[in-house]
């Protein structure tokens, strides 16, 4: 299966500040799907289709990349993009959905 | 709007079974997508546990293969996660989730609810 590896595993960000985290995947995947949760709740889909923000994701986020290196960008860091972000993908042999170990993005 | 909502015990014994609800609403399990069980462990690890298609069919992680499975009552409009011979390691949170039109995201996820394995 597809291991999905996450770095940082933990970072931290000055308001206003450019972020990126990165997602490295062991084989060739099509798409990155991306996460938000926040502490006690459940995930949110935050960026799918490797580049395209779910209704209501502030356009500071873009997404990117292909084939094994993915990343998720925050243009400039609010206090309200602290959370930990997720990648996950999907793949046929075996049919699988894998997620990665998780960024945990604090506000410094 | 389509929301989701789990329900089960929240203690079960090491080699019981595991049952947990998934109650759907705003949208009918029958009408498309996928429907799916996604767990969380202690720690945060997220791990897909397989999903029933609207047409009926299932797909299992080959990791629980053995241990699971995933039905519906369409009457009622829900879906079940059934895991058998648990132990200490499948405390979690458990989620249901709605899957995309074609395998990919999850765009819709319950509030999860948390079943510890314990004697």
């Amino acid at each position: 299966q597809i291991v999905l590896t996450q770095s940082p595993a933990i970072m931290s960000a000055s308001p206003g500040e450019k972020v990126t985290m990165t997602c490295s995947a062991s084989s060739s995947v099509s798409y990155m799907h991306w996460y938000q949760q926040k502490s006690g709740t459940s995930p949110k889909r935050w960026i799918y289709d490797t580049s395209k923000l779910a209704s209501g994701v502030p356009a500071r986020f873009s997404g990117s990349g292909s084939g094994t290196s993915y990343s998720l960008t925050i243009s400039s860091m609010e206090a309200e993009d602290a959370a930990t972000y997720y990648c996950q993908q999907w793949s046929s042999n075996p049919y699988m959905y894998t997620f990665g170990g998780g960024t945990k993005l604090e506000i410094k | 709007d389509v929301q989701l909502q789990e329900s089960g015990p929240d203690l079960v014994k090491p080699s019981q079974s595991l049952s947990l609800t998934c109650t759907v609403t705003g949208y009918s399990i029958t009408s498309g997508y996928s429907w799916h069980w996604i767990r969380q462990f202690p720690g945060n690890k997220l791990e897909w546990m397989g999903y029933i298609h609207y047409s009926g069919s299932t797909n299992y992680n080959p990791s629980l293969k053995s241990r699971i499975s995933i039905t519906r009552d369409t009457s009622k409009n829900q879906f079940f996660l059934q895991l058998n011979s648990v132990t200490t390691e499948d405390t979690a949170t458990y989620y249901c989730a709605r899957g995309g039109l074609r395998p990919s995201w999850f765009a819709y996820w319950g509030q999860g609810t948390l079943v510890t394995v314990s004697a």
